[in-house]
């Protein structure tokens, strides 16, 4: 079956490190995403990207990036890790067909990151 | 930008009964879905329902239904019969579908407690 996996699930790394979340889906979606998760802020968006090469800030991209080398995998990178990026990551995908009932976001299963 | 409010940071139930969570969004398209997801103590997000703003008739998936009104931006859920596996953070979601444009922009969710 085709599926959206993250890794590492838990990760807990020191201030200033850099560190990189994996995002592997096997759907063959040309769209994927990247939100993070914070209590009172509910999922926002960091980094999309709409196909190979192809990479777009979301609204709160400050100290992230991401590289699309291939259809199946956007890794997010933080560069220089700090404590107000302790969060819950969520990657996504969907297929950009045709505006149809059928587009639907998956789901990773979240990757609980903390700085100190 | 769109924007996606849900006013109710925490809601409670008892077991058996119905609620209704709420959800307002601002946007200036006529073409768009709206979400809700719901994500429970594994943290795994699940798709509820879906609703297709050019479709008139409310979205039902067995115990959950939407009351979508579009003239007033307004996209409630209701839980018929609560059961305790209906305690979750549920999110309210937008998108302006569309090929390559889409993205899904989050309300801050609703918290809700089934009791016994």
């Amino acid at each position: 079956d085709a599926e959206i996996t993250q890794s590492p699930r838990h990760k807990i790394t020191e201030t200033g490190r850099q560190v990189t979340l994996a995002c592997h889906q096997t759907w063959n979606h040309n769209n994927m995403f990247w939100y993070r998760q914070d209590l009172g802020h509910g999922l926002r968006l960091i980094h999309y990207s709409y196909g190979v090469q192809d990479t777009n800030k979301g609204e709160v991209s400050d100290g992230y990036s991401v590289s699309r080398s291939n259809t199946e995998d956007l890794p997010l990178t933080l560069e220089s890790a700090a404590s107000s990026q302790t969060s819950v990551y969520f990657c996504a995908s969907i297929e950009t067909s045709v505006v149809s009932g059928a587009n639907v976001l998956t789901f990773g299963a979240g990757s609980r990151l903390t700085v100190l | 930008a769109q924007t996606v409010t849900q006013s109710q940071p925490e809601m409670s139930v008892q077991e058996a009964e119905t609620v209704t969570l709420s959800c307002t969004y601002d946007t200036s398209e006529n073409n768009y879905y709206l979400f809700w997801y719901k994500q429970p103590p594994s943290r795994q997000m699940i798709l509820v329902i879906r609703q297709e703003a050019y479709k008139q008739q409310n979205a039902t998936e067995n115990r959950f239904s939407v009351n979508f009104q579009k003239a007033a931006k307004s996209f409630s859920l209701k839980i018929s019969d609560s059961q305790l596996g209906d305690t979750a953070m549920y999110f309210c979601a937008f998108m302006k579908p569309g090929g390559a444009t889409n993205k899904l922009i989050f309300g801050t969710g609703t918290l809700l407690a089934v009791q016994p």
